[in-house]
């Protein structure tokens, strides 16, 4: 199937200090990615959808200028936790979509943030 | 709303067994459903995607169905191993193809040897 990475797999930062996470698109091009963010023992939650070239839309309650998101090509999304709190440490996941395989969703396997 | 549910959350087995883990969803106009697996602090793996046009899909020892009209899917794991061991998760798009997954909360499969 479709490879989607995730870089770092895990980090630990500071509180105050931001973290960059990137998700790539290994074999397809994806104009749609996906940001998921799961706390312990719960499923995945949406947190925004990026778009390439165009702004990334945020579910409610997400703060788009904490999580900024850049799609600057079909292959390539960011997500940057700006100023990261104790409570930002969670498991985040990106999802590509191949939309010549049936709109079938690739995932990341997701990035470990730890801010002490 | 699309909402997913899963049943059973925890599902202890041993192996050998066949099981079935269940998933329904309250807005039947789904585009496709996706059954995935999430080890332990991993992400997730894809195993099966079913159009709505298709009733099932099968690879190696899974097979999923697909019912629209009753809001239901089932996950069928035929002779279970210990390494089938994880958590499945049941998606749907939350509008269209094109849109985010709306995820259930899993279930947690362990095989015990």
């Amino acid at each position: 199937g479709a490879v989607v990475s995730q870089h770092p797999s895990w980090v630990i930062c500071k509180s105050g200090t931001s973290v960059k996470i990137e998700c790539r698109s290994l074999d397809f091009q994806a104009t749609t990615m996906f940001w998921y963010r799961q706390f312990p023992k719960q499923s995945l939650m949406l947190m925004a959808t990026s778009n390439e070239g165009s702004k990334a839309t945020y579910e409610q309650g997400v703060e788009k200028d904490k999580f900024l998101i850049n799609h600057a090509s079909l292959t390539l999304s960011t997500l940057t936790v700006t100023s990261a709190h104790p409570e930002d440490s969670s498991f985040y996941i990106c999802s590509a979509m191949d939309t010549g395989r049936g709109y079938e969703q690739y995932f990341g396997p997701g990035t470990r943030l730890t801010v002490t | 709303k699309q909402e997913v549910t899963q049943i059973p959350a925890a599902l202890s087995v041993p192996e050998g067994e066949n099981l079935v883990l269940n998933c329904s969803f309250t807005d039947s106009a789904i585009y496709n459903l996706q059954w995935f697996r999430q080890d332990p602090g991993k992400g997730l793996t894809s195993l099966l995607l079913i159009q709505s046009s298709q009733r099932e899909q099968t690879s190696g020892r899974l097979n999923a169905s697909l019912d629209k009209s009753s809001g239901r899917s089932t996950l069928y794991i035929a002779a279970s191993q210990p390494g089938d061991s994880a958590t499945y998760l049941c998606a749907v798009p939350l509008i269209s193809g094109n849109t985010p997954l709306v995820f259930g909360k899993g279930t947690r499969l362990s095989v015990i040897a």
